[in-house]
């Protein structure tokens, strides 16, 4: 069974605070994802990684940053927090190959940001 | 640039009705699709996708969606609604493997309330 998981459920940090969120996956998948979700706009993919040290930004990046070390971990940074950034956080995973693209999702992180 | 429409944003059915949420899609190849639920609070579960082969997709708890390539739709349908499917549903579309792109793009949601 693929596992993805997430530092925290949920995080409260202030304004001009930086952010560390953590995603581990146990499945060896090259390719990991960011994304936000808000209300009535679904999820934006925020950054991806196709293998170690390697990102590619996705639709929204603008105000964070990423860092993949190690293959099985995924790290999404807010430089300076901002209140605009106050979101659900979900990570996923996927191999790379023939088989199609279905992404495995950690449970999420609900950042509030005050 | 690929995109998702689901038009619907919060649907009520009556436990034991017919369910139909209904999703667009735009895509210049052949699409990989999904549909993911999400219960509250919780990650997002794959129910269903499609690749390639027969359009009429099963997936889990009872869920199926038929891909209409003529519409560019993939609907997702459930002949008798529990009342612990309330949860939102999300359609995506992701690139083949020649797109290099492996990320989805999802749709706004559909909020699904069952009524007792």
């Amino acid at each position: 069974d693929v596992k993805v998981t997430q530092s925290s459920r949920y995080l409260v940090k202030r304004t001009g605070e930086k952010v560390f969120l953590e995603c581990v996956q146990d499945m060896d998948h090259e390719n990991m994802f960011w994304y936000r979700q808000d209300p009535g706009l679904g999820l934006r993919l925020i950054y991806f990684s196709y293998d170690v040290k390697m990102k590619e930004k996705g639709d929204i990046p603008e105000g964070y940053s990423v860092s993949r070390e190690k293959k099985e971990r995924f790290s999404l940074i807010l430089e300076s927090a901002s209140t605009n950034q106050t979101s659900m956080y979900l990570c996923a995973s996927t191999p790379s190959g023939r088989g199609g693209h279905e992404q495995y999702f950690g449970p999420g992180t609900r950042l509030t940001v005050t | 640039a690929q995109s998702v429409t689901q038009p619907d944003i919060h649907i009520t059915v009556s436990e034991g009705a017919s369910l139909e949420l209904r999703c667009n899609y735009s895509y210049g190849a052949t699409p990989y699709l999904f549909w993911y639920v999400q219960s509250p609070g919780q990650g997002l579960q794959l129910l269903l996708k499609y690749f390639s082969g027969d359009t009429l997709v099963q997936g889990i708890k009872g869920f199926e969606a038929e891909f209409k390539r003529s519409q560019s739709s993939f609907n997702l349908r459930k002949p008798s609604v529990h009342w612990s499917d309330a949860a939102e549903y999300f359609c995506a579309v992701g690139g083949g493997m020649d797109t290099g792109r492996r990320a989805l793009t999802f749709g706004s949601g559909t909020r699904l309330q069952v009524q007792p």
